[in-house]
């Protein structure tokens, strides 16, 4: 049973590209959640999706960051027209439930040059 | 909200017991978990706490008390792979995302 998978794991953009981050979660898991860690900080919440529906966005960025789950393939986090301050990890975690533990994926790397 | 503290750092050696410290101040509170994240890798599950006491898990044991808001994680024996970093989190009531505090980082010599 593959768990959570994340690619790309390295992901390099310039200012104002796309950045699209995809998550594939573990067999059997339709809870999906965004973190984002900046260096020396915490992991921050992102959104929380299952499929096909967004439950919790409280930690989007209101502006050029977008999510989704659906009903087939991964979820994908995607931001849009990067900026050095994107630059982060990136992680993705799911679960078989709401209130279960989380189990997360290698996470994606972006840097914005 | 929601409010997280851990030490930022701590060191100890070989063999030795340590104990990593979380208090929190939640409006709400529904389970307490740990995890261990190496250096570029991803956050693994080490326990979960929502009732007040010890659990325990061969070298590793978290311990919570919810009327104080406080949390410990205690490893034992500890060996040079333990050196990592442990992240606190909470569940807060109504949530299931979990809210993390900024870890600590554990060194571990010999």
């Amino acid at each position: 049973n593959a768990g959570v998978m994340q690619n790309p794991r390295h992901l390099v953009r310039r200012r104002g590209q796309e950045a699209r981050l995809r998550c594939s979660p573990m067999k059997g898991h339709s809870h999906v959640y965004w973190y984002r860690q900046l260096p020396e900080e915490g992991l921050k919440f992102m959104v929380y999706l299952q499929k096909e529906n967004i439950i919790d966005e409280s930690g989007m960025p209101k502006e050029r960051f977008s999510a989704e789950f659906p009903k087939e393939g991964p979820s994908i986090l995607r931001i849009q027209q990067v900026v050095r301050g994107d630059s982060a990890a990136y992680f993705c975690a799911s679960s078989p439930s709401g209130g279960s533990e989380a189990f997360f994926g290698q996470g994606t790397r972006l840097t914005v040059v | 909200g929601q409010n997280i503290d851990q030490p930022t750092e701590m060191t100890a050696t070989e063999g030795a017991i340590v104990q990593i410290n979380c208090t929190y101040q939640t409006s709400g509170f529904n389970g307490l978990f740990w995890y261990q994240q190496h250096a570029g890798e991803a956050p693994t599950f080490l326990s979960y706490n929502v009732l007040d006491g010890l659990e325990e898990k061969g070298r590793f044991s978290s311990f919570l008390s919810r009327s104080k808001g406080y949390s410990y994680l205690l490893l034992k024996e500890l060996q040079m792979k333990d050196s990592a970093s442990y992240l606190c989190a909470v569940r807060p009531v109504g949530g299931t995302a979990l809210i993390f505090g900024k870890g600590t980082t554990l060194s571990v010599s010999s």
